[in-house]
């Protein structure tokens, strides 16, 4: 079945370094998502990438998608205090129905 | 939130007892999910559906059931419970727009 792989699984950082995590999966995917999910919280969708080499950004926040579509990353930069958290990749299957989570990577910033 | 709620959000329970999670969504949409969450593997899915009674496995679906009997609700059943379904259990729902999943609050099921 589908794999998906996330590296690495924790990273800690001063506030105002940048922060990456990557996602490799073992088979190419239709799209990619991504979740932030809070201590103590519920995963939250942040943003889907469908087209090979796609870069979207949101604010500090740049995610992008392989041109072979099996890996994703994202990137934090100038990390703040509120981005602690757990982010989660998604890979989904061709019919959009089913979704192969990454063991996620957990972030601390430090103030 | 997309109106969904779970319960109950804690359970404690023992080896061998039946448990039923619930999960409730206000909005009428037709994928729901059950995944679990365990330390270093993220989520994992357990079972879907994509309509009532309309049912497929995940990919740790053995020792629990689901049933949909109205659009509204999801049910997780854990036959009789183990150790190893010791877990944070997230209910989600497909959106519509970019097929994001929302999810539920949680339900934190110890099985002693």
């Amino acid at each position: 079945g589908q794999q998906v792989m996330q590296i690495p699984q924790y990273q800690h950082v001063q506030e105002g370094e940048d922060f990456t995590t990557y996602c490799n999966s073992s088979t190419t995917l239709s799209n990619i998502q991504w979740y932030k999910q809070r201590p103590g919280g519920h995963p939250v969708f942040l943003i889907q990438l469908v087209k090979s080499g796609e870069v979207k950004k949101q604010k500090r926040l740049t995610f992008q998608f392989g041109e072979a579509k099996k890996n994703s990353s994202l990137h934090i930069t100038a990390t703040q205090t509120t981005d602690v958290g757990t982010y989660f990749c998604a890979g989904v299957e061709d019919n959009f129905n089913k979704f192969y989570f990454g063991s996620g990577t957990k972030l601390n910033v430090k103030p | 939130d997309a109106g969904i709620t779970q319960s109950p959000r804690h359970k404690v329970t023992e080896t061998g007892t039946p448990v039923t999670l619930r999960c409730h969504q206000t909005e009428n949409h037709r994928y729901m999910y059950w995944y679990r969450q365990d330390p270093g593997h993220g989520l994992r899915l357990i079972h879907y559906s994509y309509g009532v009674k309309d049912t497929d496995k995940g990919e740790v679906s053995d020792g629990y059931s689901v049933s949909r009997s109205k659009t509204e609700d999801f049910l997780l059943t854990l036959e009789s419970a183990t150790s190893s379904q010791t877990s944070v259990y997230f209910c989600a729902i497909k959106g519509t727009s970019d097929s994001e999943q929302y999810f539920g609050p949680g339900t934190r099921l110890t099985v002693t």
